[in-house]
């Protein structure tokens, strides 16, 4: 069965740590693993993984894919009180729909 | 600027009543996807099109139903409420050729008393 694991389920730090969220997963036919944020409202597009592109950097946020572990991290560093959120990993299991994760819930001290 | 919105944002109805959640989005995007967000359940696929007139179950259909009439439009119906179906609603959209990238609705926020 496709799945989709992601740890821990949450996490406080203080404003400058740095965090790493993991993601694992399970499908037949792999071609994408995505991020996405989501604060008090809709989830937000972070990052696409494929085999093609293994890694992504966007500011302070990177994400890299390990396909041979079947996994993907979500770095973030010198957090912010503004990256407090929950963060959705999802692959598609077959055609566009995507199979998530439960989330990541990120609380950021000041 | 193209866009995807849900209406209403939030709905409070009884037991039995049938519920029409609308789902409408400019970005003339061929894939439409409804979900429902549950604390500690994540994101779960309800029902999915891939274009007019083409609709698909998703993980947790049972009670639910979908309608493609148009490229703009996915609304949901809850044909008899229950309970079970309290829960967040986000309609999203990808375009499919360029990815699996799906933009999200705002949420509707459905109460069932």
């Amino acid at each position: 069965e496709d799945k989709v694991v992601q740890s821990p389920l949450s996490l406080v730090v203080h404003e400058g740590d740095t965090v790493t969220l993991n993601c694992s997963y399970e499908v037949t036919n792999f071609r994408s693993l995505l991020w996405y944020k989501q604060e008090k409202k809709a989830p937000t597009f972070l990052f696409m993984l494929t085999s093609s592109g293994i890694e992504k950097k966007s500011g302070r946020l990177s994400s890299i894919l390990d396909k041979k572990e079947l996994s993907s991290i979500l770095n973030i560093t010198a957090t912010q009180t503004g990256d407090s959120a929950i963060y959705l990993c999802a692959v598609p299991p077959s055609g566009y729909a995507l199979n998530f994760g439960k989330g990541t819930s990120l609380l950021v001290t000041p | 600027d193209a866009e995807i919105t849900q209406s209403p944002r939030h709905k409070i109805t009884e037991t039995g009543r049938q519920v029409t959640l609308a789902c409408h989005q400019t970005w003339n995007h061929n894939n439409m996807f409804w979900y429902r967000q549950d604390l500690g359940h994540g994101l779960r696929l309800i029902h999915y099109s891939y274009g007019v007139q083409d609709t698909n179950k998703g993980e947790v259909s049972d009670g639910y139903s979908v309608s493609r009439s148009n490229t703009e439009d996915l609304p949901l119906t809850l044909e008899s409420a229950a309970s079970s179906q309290t829960s967040v609603y986000f309609c999203a959209s990808s375009a499919g050729s360029l990815g699996n990238e799906q933009f999200f609705g705002p949420g509707t926020r459905l109460t069932v008393l």
